[in-house]
């Protein structure tokens, strides 16, 4: 069946934009994860979903950051007035549950503040 | 020290040989792990995970798995260039283990396998 998707998978913006970065889980999985990647920093930890509810948002950065999801579905990450330290690879990742079952990655979004 | 801990690698084995990956963790209440393969510019694809203390294998690849010793270790038989690639070790609490925070990975900073012909 389908994996998980991401969009775009590249995104350019300027310093002090918002941008939107969309997950779109594996039919069926109600828990959502989104991480981020950086040379620096490795594979982080950013905010879970368990249906339509946050249990866990500690990994978000600063409150610039953001995301939701409806439907137990789709999400949308948020990052507002981007610094040049947001540039990173954000991956989003689906499991049936978060307790149990195993985690399975999209491609990605790049994402370059200039 | 860090949450999760590989060997730095870089890994150097030829065709044919046993390439053996290490993981330390130090969460006593990490009750799931994790293997991930990433091929330069490409998201983690999940090639192993396990729950119990043991070994557990499928295929050309075996994980270990020691709660005592927080020590959770992949060897892949028979190794193939294509294995070439940064695996990731990757540890979840488990539920019981309190807090909310049993749904997120975390994550070893990796270690680069290179297998030569």
């Amino acid at each position: 069946g389908a994996g998980v998707s991401q969009s775009p998978s590249n995104k350019v913006t300027e310093k002090g934009k918002d941008v939107e970065l969309r997950c779109d889980p594996i039919s069926g999985h109600t828990a959502l994860y989104w991480y981020r990647q950086s040379l620096g920093q490795g594979l982080e930890f950013l905010i879970y979903f368990q249906g339509n509810s946050a249990p866990d948002k500690s990994g978000l950065p600063s409150d610039r950051f953001s995301a939701e999801r409806t439907g137990g579905s789709v999400s949308t990450l948020t990052i507002q007035r981007t610094q040049q330290e947001d540039s990173a690879v954000y991956l989003c990742a689906s499991s049936l549950d978060p307790t149990g079952g195993e985690q399975y990655f999209g491609p990605g979004t790049r994402l370059t503040v200039t | 020290q860090k949450e999760v801990e590989q060997n730095s690698g870089p890994l150097s084995v030829p065709e044919g040989a046993i390439a053996s990956l290490n993981c330390t963790y130090s969460d006593r209440g990490s009750q799931s792990f994790f293997w991930y393969r990433q091929y330069s510019g490409k998201s983690p694809e999940l090639i192993m995970f396990i729950y119990s203390n043991g070994d557990k294998e499928d295929g050309r690849f075996t994980a270990q798995l020691n709660k005592a010793s927080q020590y959770v270790s992949l060897l892949i038989r028979d190794s193939q260039p294509s294995d070439s690639a940064t695996y990731l070790c990757a540890v979840k609490r488990g539920r019981d283990a309190g807090g909310t925070s049993y749904g997120k990975l975390t994550f070893g900073q990796g270690t680069i396998l290179t297998v030569h012909p």
